[in-house]
């Protein structure tokens, strides 16, 4: 069973920040925070990770609570493009576990 | 990111008959390789884990003699599905995982659609 939980769907404006929440309660100290998107008929992408730090690259922002138990992403301006499914995913760093995918959100970005 | 691929990128076939679909790390050696089915409006699961020149390993549930998993190289994974039906039709996704700096890709899709 996945280890998180998100809002099934989103809606965001064009040209607005899109927040995407996760809860993750129960996470390990070993278990870093992954998102990823799959577009409609695509295979996922990945788009971030982080353990405990705030991390920022090209496509998104991940903000991680203090206790670890939810984070947030942040797509800064976001596009049509950008309208997917997203996967939080908790995963250990160790070479044995594999990603297990919930449900996702599926944000909707309206013109 | 490390570039994964898929062949054919969508395949219909009568039913009864096998159908394989291949997975290519382009870039990078994949010691790990995984097979994901996504049925119409669900989620990725996993079906089965394979390590090159090893056995897969299936998730409960996954028939392993339905579900044939070659990995025979750190760059190629197969799956075939043996007297596919339509209950098989499918979005199969594969995924690669890099030993280091352990790090997994996912690729592109195959639309499975049984007749």
């Amino acid at each position: 069973d996945a280890k998180t939980t998100q809002p099934p769907s989103m809606d965001c404006a064009e040209g607005r920040a899109a927040n995407l929440p996760c809860n993750h309660s129960t996470i390990s100290g070993n278990e870093y925070v992954y998102w990823y998107r799959q577009i409609h008929s695509q295979g996922p992408q990945y788009i971030i990770h982080g353990l405990k730090n705030n991390e920022t690259n090209e496509m998104a922002s991940l903000i991680i609570t203090e206790d670890r138990k939810s984070s947030t992403l942040i797509l800064p301006h976001a596009t049509l493009r950008d309208t997917a499914v997203y996967y939080c995913i908790v995963k250990a760093a160790n070479y044995g576990q594999n990603f297990v995918f919930g449900p996702g959100t599926r944000l909707s970005v309206l013109p | 990111g490390a570039v994964v691929s898929q062949h054919p990128s969508r395949v219909i076939c009568k039913s009864g008959t096998s159908v394989k679909i291949e997975c290519r790390s382009l870039d990078f050696q994949a010691t790990t390789m995984f097979w994901y089915r996504q049925f119409p409006k669900q989620s990725l699961m996993l079906m089965a884990t394979s390590n090159e020149g090893s056995k897969a390993t299936y998730e409960q549930g996954v028939e392993k003699d339905k579900f044939l998993i070659n990995h025979a190289s750190l760059t190629l994974s197969t799956l075939t599905v043996t007297s596919a039906h339509p209950e098989d039709s499918s979005f199969y996704i594969c995924s690669a995982r890099e030993q280091s700096p352990n790090e997994q890709f996912f690729g592109p899709g195959t639309r499975l659609t049984v007749l």
